[in-house]
């Protein structure tokens, strides 16, 4: 089993980031996955979730900015970062729960 | 949202000794299926979190049978028998019962 986050970076407070993970080794259709975030230094931040039939939960603190989905076809999971904010800087991890890729960092700031 | 209050904060262990720590949930964390969605992490220095056991009590793949969840309802704990160098890091619980989702604030184990 393979995760592999992508597209972090830095980016200007009020703007928009999108982040990948690619998934591989298991069947990404029939699994629940998470994004899951730790800003530096302090502990792990629970942001959404999506289920294998794409119902999707989001924590309050993002509900309404990010959005996940996830594309079968290409065993690929999404976090849409919108109207980010200096407190959205963290590490992002998706997740499987028994698996966790290695993060991704976003960083908010003017 | 249920809140899920760790103790201790820190924990300062001597190799073979055994640990404890404490999962405290403001809400029942029973399912209506019936089942218990209480998970416990591992993150040791510089890693990705792993999960140790999931459903309160159950072991995850490769996961040594020192490490031994139980609890119900309201309250939780995690034992780590025979404490190993490798074991120090950061203790998370999470919980999958109630939207949203909420980890605990950690437990940092220590070896002395």
């Amino acid at each position: 089993v393979q995760l592999v986050e992508s597209g972090g970076g830095l980016v200007q407070p009020g703007k928009s980031l999108k982040l990948s993970c690619s998934a591989s080794g298991f069947t990404f259709s029939s699994y629940g996955m998470h994004w899951i975030r730790q800003a530096p230094g302090k502990g792990l931040d629970w942001v959404a979730y999506i289920s294998s039939s794409s119902g999707t939960v989001y924590a309050d603190a993002v509900k309404g900015r990010f959005t996940i989905s996830r594309d079968n076809a290409k065993n690929t999971l999404y976090l849409q970062l919108n109207s980010l904010k200096s407190e959205d800087t963290a590490i992002y991890y998706c997740a499987e729960m028994g698996y966790w890729g290695q993060g991704v960092m976003v960083t908010v700031s003017s | 949202d249920v809140v899920l209050t760790q103790t201790p904060v820190s924990l300062s262990v001597t190799l073979g000794d055994q640990a404890s720590i404490s999962c405290r949930s403001s809400q029942s964390l029973e399912y209506s299926d019936g089942y218990t969605y209480l998970e416990w992490y591992l993150q040791k220095p510089g890693q990705s979190p792993q999960l140790l056991i999931y459903e309160v009590s159950n072991r995850f793949s490769g996961v040594p049978d020192r490490f031994i969840g139980s609890g119900s309802g309201t309250d939780f704990t995690l034992k780590i028998s025979r404490v190993e160098p490798e074991d120090l890091g950061v203790y998370y619980c999470f919980q999958a019962t109630h939207d949203p989702f909420t980890f605990g604030s950690g437990t940092k184990l220590e070896i002395k």
